[in-house]
């Protein structure tokens, strides 16, 4: 079980268009996920948590205008890359803590590349 | 200081030789501990987690927590070809909470 899945797997897009990246918890509720970064040769890189039916806490240095947040339900939760530029290119990846779980880790998604040209 | 650091690497072992992965963290509110495998290009894959200091086996893998001294490992016995990834470690307050990611370990296992 825990199982957390992401779509797309890959994205091509051009620069100034707007990306939509779905994190799905498939197997069990998830009061809060979390969206990662991870840039070429670096670590994962937290960019914002979410919890259902709230706005989004977003860290320092992350534009909360330009990437949005959307935790509609205990299952959906996606990130919109607004008007995409080549800096913007990265591995998304998407994390979802359990409702029920106080000794429980977090589950990561398989992750999206991005690719702006 | 960095909330958490992990030695970069790269590290070479040949096959069959244990492998010993660290990290040191300077929260002490930190109350559970991760290790994740990564290939190249893939999203990280979770190894083990724990909440405990002591030690936490599975398989050829045993992570280790000190939490008197902020200092994490993960042994990997019999590595073999197919353990070669990167390495990280989280460390969070709770499953509820962020979690902070070390920078990773690149490990190559040599056949």
């Amino acid at each position: 079980g825990a199982v957390v899945s992401q779509h797309p797997s890959r994205v091509i897009c051009k620069s100034g268009t707007s990306v939509k990246i779905e994190c799905r918890s498939l197997d069990f509720q998830a009061t809060t996920m979390f969206w990662y970064r991870q840039f070429p040769k670096q670590s994962l890189m937290l960019m914002a948590t979410s919890n259902e039916g709230s706005k989004a806490t977003y860290e320092q240095g992350v534009e909360k205008d330009k990437f949005l947040i959307n935790h509609a339900s205990l299952t959906l939760s996606t990130l919109t890359v607004t008007s995409a530029h080549p800096e913007d290119s990265s591995f998304y990846i998407c994390s979802a803590s359990r409702v029920a779980g106080q000794y429980d880790t977090q589950y990561f998604g398989p992750g999206t590349r991005l690719t702006v040209l | 200081q960095k909330e958490v650091e992990q030695d970069p690497g790269p590290l070479s072992v040949p096959e069959g030789a244990i492998v010993s992965l660290n990290c040191t963290y300077s929260n002490s509110a930190f109350q559970y501990f991760m290790w994740y495998r990564q290939y190249s290009r893939k999203g990280p894959e979770l190894l083990m987690y724990t909440y405990s200091s002591g030690n936490k086996e599975d398989g050829r893998f045993t992570a280790q927590v000190d939490k008197s001294s902020k200092y994490i490992s993960l042994f990997i016995r019999d590595s073999q070809p197919s353990d070669s990834a990167t390495y990280l470690c989280a460390m969070g307050k709770t499953s509820y909470d962020k979690v902070i990611f070390g920078p990773g370990t690149s490990l190559s296992v040599i056949p």
